[in-house]
């Protein structure tokens, strides 16, 4: 069975304090970690694919890296515009139909 | 981006009446899926679709049925509402290697 845990639940950051999420995961042969962010009362939205091992992907203050067990969002100078909830998700190898697991999100807050 | 719509956006419903949810494609994805979303739980996988008349079971699926009659529409049914399936409910289309592309969702409660 797949699995995905995010951590921290909940992180709380200055302005300008730069910080990480993580994302362990497991799941036979990975096809795909996916990071999204969610606005509240909206539908997530995509910001990077990652498909194997040292990986990276960088978007405005966003980086995303992955290892064998683990991806991170590492979040460089946050605005409080980077505030969001934000979710991991992975996409096993074979016979899924395409379908993703998700973890249950980090809400980070991103205090001006 | 796909054009992808849900409605109702915001339901309220008595337990044991049956509703149905409506997502709604302008491309023609083929792969379609509908998740809850709820506290402590992220998003969990109720049905998804894989063409035409093609669909399968998620990870929550019990409660819950779906039908695809056109490649544009999926539609989400539970057929005797409860209130543990008060939440709020996504769909998603597969749009090539980016993974999923969202709804704006369906916030449901069953009173």
């Amino acid at each position: 069975e797949d699995q995905v845990t995010q951590s921290p639940e909940a992180l709380r950051l200055q302005e300008g304090e730069s910080s990480s999420l993580n994302c362990s995961y497991t799941v036979s042969g990975l096809r795909g970690l996916f990071w999204y962010r969610q606005d509240p009362g909206k539908g997530p939205e995509f910001l990077f694919t990652l498909y194997s091992a040292g990986e990276e992907k960088e978007k405005e203050r966003l980086k995303a890296t992955l290892t064998k067990k683990e991806s991170f969002l590492h979040i460089t100078a946050p605005k409080p515009e980077d505030s969001a909830t934000y979710l991991c998700a992975v996409r096993r190898g074979s016979g899924s139909a395409r379908q993703l697991t998700f973890g249950s999100g980090t809400q980070l807050t991103v205090l001006p | 981006d796909a054009g992808i719509t849900q409605s109702p956006r915001h339901k309220v419903t008595e337990t044991g009446t049956p509703v149905t949810l409506r997502c709604h494609q302008t491309e023609n994805h083929r792969y379609m899926y509908w998740y809850r979303q709820d506290p402590g739980h992220g998003l969990r996988l109720i049905h998804y679709s894989y063409g035409v008349k093609d669909t399968d079971k998620g990870e929550v699926s019990d409660g819950y049925s779906v039908s695809r009659s056109k490649t544009e529409d999926f539609l989400l049914t539970l057929e005797s509402a409860t209130s543990s399936q008060t939440s709020v409910y996504f769909c998603a289309i597969m749009e090539g290697s980016d993974g999923y592309t969202f709804g704006s969702g369906t916030r449901l409660t069953v009173v």
